[in-house]
């Protein structure tokens, strides 16, 4: 199995730009979680999808996030428009809503808004 | 929501002392405590989990405790090699697909 995939791994953009980014969970998957991380603030979960469905979105820090899951092997995490302080590591993660309760994380998208 | 706290922040040890890390959460209802280890540019892997209905549980150097009553688990590693440098994250959840609530993480350096 290839395992979470995560694109871009790195996105240099200017303030004001909009920036998508991509997960695609490990096949079977039905749990998908983003998360981002960094050094002031941590690991903080963004928003988790059950069956394409979002569960819980209270993580989003404001309207200029958004993310979606079309299907169950896709989601995408949206910024528009970016600032700075949107520069950090975004993690994308998935596990199966039964049995197993391990999180298997992607490689993480880094993410410079300049 | 769960709120987890962990300590310490960073931990020094010298190759082959142990190095234990602690959580408290808050939210009685969690029943699931993985730690997760992130090396230096990498991905959080998780490297033990716990569940609410087992105290302690162990794998080769690394083990977990877990105190209900007090609402506090820890890790415990033995025979640190250089190899166990990184930051280790706690967490708790509370069922298979449901969101888990992280640590601040506690940064390890083991010193050769």
């Amino acid at each position: 199995d290839a395992g979470v995939i995560q694109s871009p791994r790195h996105e240099v953009t200017e303030m004001g730009q909009e920036v998508t980014l991509r997960c695609k969970p490990i096949s079977g998957h039905n749990s998908l979680f983003w998360y981002r991380q960094t050094m002031m603030r941590g690991l903080e979960l963004l928003i988790y999808f059950n069956n394409n469905v979002p569960i819980d979105d209270s993580g989003m820090p404001e309207d200029r996030f958004s993310a979606k899951m079309p299907n169950a092997s896709f989601s995408t995490l949206k910024i528009q428009p970016s600032e700075p302080r949107d520069s950090a590591v975004y993690f994308c993660a998935s596990t199966r809503s039964a049995g197993n309760y391990e999180q298997y994380f992607g490689p993480g998208t880094r993410l410079t808004v300049t | 929501g769960e709120n987890v706290e962990q300590h310490p922040s960073t931990l020094s040890v010298q190759e082959g002392d142990s190095a234990v890390i602690k959580c408290t959460y808050s939210d009685s209802a969690s029943n699931y405590f993985p730690w997760y280890k992130q090396e230096l540019g990498k991905r959080p892997q998780l490297i033990i989990d716990i569940r609410s209905n087992v105290g302690e549980k162990k794998d080769q150097r690394i083990a977990v405790t877990l105190n209900k009553t007090a609402k506090h688990f820890s890790l415990h590693i033995t025979e640190t090699q250089p190899e166990d440098s990184a930051v280790y994250f706690c967490a708790a959840g509370k069922a298979a697909g449901n969101k888990l609530t992280f640590g601040g993480g506690t940064r390890v350096l083991v010193k050769p």
